[in-house]
């Protein structure tokens, strides 16, 4: 399958300071990429939907300004977390959707996922 | 209003046993329904999925769905079940856009714990 690589994997910040997350699709392009955000023992919650070359489209209740998404090639879509706040700390997920036209319908590819921790 | 409920937050097994872990949704047209796996701190890896056709699915790893939709259900069954199995299973409904999945509504997740 489809390798989708999130970096890092792992980041501590200060309350305050901004932090970025980086979503590659590895071996195809990915139009659409989608960003989710998991707390302790819930499920995922979508962010935002990512395409390239566009604005995100955000979910309702998820702050624009505080969550930016940029998707500038088909490869690679970041997320920055501005002005992080303790209440920001959260496991990040992102997934891309392959658009090779193939029956797969476009399945979508998870990455490890990023964990943010805002001391 | 679009929803996935796993009923079960944390199932134990023993290895060996059979497994089925439950899955209900509420959705207002023709469902998309997966299931993914999620190992501590990693992503999530697809399963199975149900688009349309056969009602039983077959995924990776001996896994197994059924859906059901007099019952809205689509229940994730493994007749044996291995130690490495144990890990968060999560069932999600999803819409489909010019044959590209969309956005995927998650349920809260089934903790699965495998005894020796």
């Amino acid at each position: 399958g489809a390798v989708v690589s999130q970096h890092p994997s792992w980041v501590i910040c200060k309350s305050g300071t901004s932090v970025k997350i980086e979503c590659r699709s590895l071996d195809f392009q990915a139009t659409t990429m989608f960003w989710y955000r998991q707390f302790p023992k819930q499920s995922l919650m979508l962010m935002a939907t990512s395409n390239e070359g566009s604005k995100a489209t955000y979910e309702q209740g998820v702050e624009k300004d505080k969550f930016l998404i940029n998707h500038a090639s088909l490869t690679l879509s970041t997320l920055t977390v501005t002005s992080a706040h303790p209440e920001d700390s959260s496991f990040y997920i992102c997934s891309a959707r392959g658009d090779w036209g193939r029956e797969n319908t476009g399945e979508l590819f998870f990455g490890e996922g990023s964990r943010l921790t805002v001391l | 209003a679009q929803s996935v409920t796993q009923p079960d937050i944390h199932i134990t097994v023993s290895e060996g046993a059979s497994l089925e872990l439950r899955c209900n949704y509420s959705y207002g047209a023709t469902p998309y329904l997966f299931w993914y796996v999620q190992s501590p701190g990693q992503g999530l890896q697809l399963l199975l999925k149900y688009f349309s056709g056969d009602t039983l699915v077959q995924g990776i790893k001996g896994f197994e769905a059924e859906f059901k939709r007099s019952q809205s259900s689509f229940n994730l069954r493994k007749p044996s079940v291995h130690w490495s199995d144990a890990a968060e299973y999560f069932c999600a409904v999803g819409r489909i856009y010019g044959g590209a999945t969309n956005k995927l509504i998650f349920g809260t997740g089934t903790l699965l714990a495998v005894q020796p």
